[in-house]
């Protein structure tokens, strides 16, 4: 079946910008998860959603939000964009979300590059 | 909090060679440890997911092992492959839905 996919892949915005990314995740799974990875800080956890409902949320600045719509589809926006932001956005699925046993599935990711 | 440490940073080795990938965690009340790799510029790539309950996890040339106890675990690669080069990461779930990464072993195999 088809994976994780995320659109677009590349995305140039310049300062002051903001940014809509998306994710489509894999057919059943409900639970969907943002992650920021830039060379510096590695993998950074953004927010988790499940069934429309947030359930969890990164040290992230309120710049960044997302939602989860009925068809389990996401998107995170970003406003008012700073160089800092530009990094790779990986989205990934899992079919609960309960920590304690679901493989998560991560999707290409989206490259922002902020000018 | 969860640290999640992975040594070696980078590892270079000719083709055919085993190797060991390292993964350490401090808090050892984990549920699962997942093994991704990525390629550059790409997503992460589902390698194993092992249980708590579980002490090793093989898929065809790799195999996992998870010593709770201890606070680590360890990728071994038989036979290595020109194609097996790519970042390996592992991750540790936490209480909040949330996976944590360590920064990940570069490797690269070499022809």
């Amino acid at each position: 079946k088809a994976g994780v996919t995320q659109t677009p892949r590349y995305l140039i915005k310049t300062r002051g910008q903001q940014v809509t990314l998306s994710c489509s995740p894999i057919s059943g799974h409900r639970s969907v998860s943002w992650y920021q990875q830039t060379p510096g800080q590695g993998l950074q956890f953004l927010f988790e959603y499940f069934s429309e409902t947030q359930r969890n949320k990164g040290n992230f600045p309120g710049r960044f939000s997302g939602r989860q719509f009925s068809n389990s589809r996401s998107e995170m926006n970003v406003s008012t964009l700073e160089l800092g932001d530009s990094a790779l956005y990986l989205c990934a699925s899992s079919f609960e979300g309960g920590w304690q046993y679901n493989e998560q599935f991560f999707g290409p990711g989206t490259r922002l590059t902020v000018l | 909090k969860q640290e999640v440490t992975q040594i070696p940073a980078a590892l270079s080795v000719p083709e055919g060679e085993n190797l060991v990938l390292n993964c350490s965690f401090t808090d050892s009340a984990i549920y699962n440890l997942q093994w991704f790799r990525q390629d550059p510029g790409k997503g992460l790539t589902s390698l194993l997911l092992i249980q708590s309950s579980q002490r090793e996890q093989t898929s065809g040339r790799l195999n996992a092992s998870l010593d709770k106890s201890s606070g680590r675990s360890t990728l071994y690669i038989a036979a290595s492959q020109p194609g097996d080069s790519a970042t390996y990461l592992c991750a540790v779930p936490n209480s909040g839905y949330a996976l944590n990464f360590g920064k990940g072993t570069s490797l690269l195999v070499t022809p």
